[in-house]
């Protein structure tokens, strides 16, 4: 949706390499999520962020890591130790809690050498 | 952990046919909410549902919710080309604590 945005829209990864994908908010939205979506799949939570300085990790969190320093920050590094990074990574945000509508931002497409 | 499943996976119609999916849960759900992804998009929230019973109509769209809060169900009546994408249930068990949970998805394929 238009508050959020992610960058870069397609990324190449070499292997044993980290990258860092950015999701920012202009939404003054207090939670923040990243979900991988495969092929032909559904979206699986990989950690969430209720608050600044805080997250939790989600389904399948190893691999991944993230901060929270800001409120409208929420970037996810993806490490050499996802094995499989190749997906499609969504970044979300709700108002509060998670029972609220979820928006989306337009997705980054990762793709390893 | 929780579980959402959704079924079917793919479903084919032809222009002006209607369609279903269906979403069942391992466990009760304090609410349900429909997403739609159109192909190389994200998604896009829909509707929520949280009374047990509950069901809402958008134009040619309609959302169950049932009496046991396990599962849900969207219809949509005489299928249009925009309506192709791929449709999402995803449940929210009562402590609200984690994200939601969705499922893996329906895909809509329309034949004109």
């Amino acid at each position: 949706d238009g508050g959020i945005t992610q960058s870069p829209k397609y990324l190449f990864r070499k292997e044993g390499q980290n990258v860092t994908l950015s999701c920012e908010q202009n939404l003054n939205h207090d939670a923040m999520y990243w979900y991988r979506q495969d092929p032909g799949q559904g979206l699986r939570l990989i950690y969430y962020s209720q608050i600044v300085n805080d997250f939790q990790k989600g389904d399948i969190a190893e691999g991944y890591s993230v901060s929270r320093e800001k409120k409208e920050s929420f970037p996810l590094t993806v490490t050499s130790a996802q094995k499989n990074p190749t997906a499609f990574y969504l970044c979300a945000t709700s108002r509060g809690a998670s029972r609220e509508t979820q928006y989306f931002g337009p997705g980054t497409r990762l793709l390893v050498l | 952990g929780q579980q959402v499943m959704q079924i079917p996976q793919y479903q084919h119609v032809q222009e002006g046919e209607d369609f279903t999916t269906y979403c069942n849960s391992s466990t009760t759900l304090s609410n349900i909410q429909w997403y739609k992804q159109r192909p190389g998009g994200h998604p896009v929230f829909l509707i929520q549902l949280v009374k047990s019973g509950e069901v809402k109509k958008q134009k040619r769209l309609t959302f169950q919710f049932g009496e046991a809060k396990k599962n849900s169900s969207l219809h949509i009546t005489a299928t249009q080309t925009t309506d192709v994408g791929t449709y999402f249930c995803a449940g929210l068990t009562g402590g609200g604590a984690d994200g939601l949970t969705f499922g893996k998805g329906t895909h809509l394929i329309i034949q004109p």
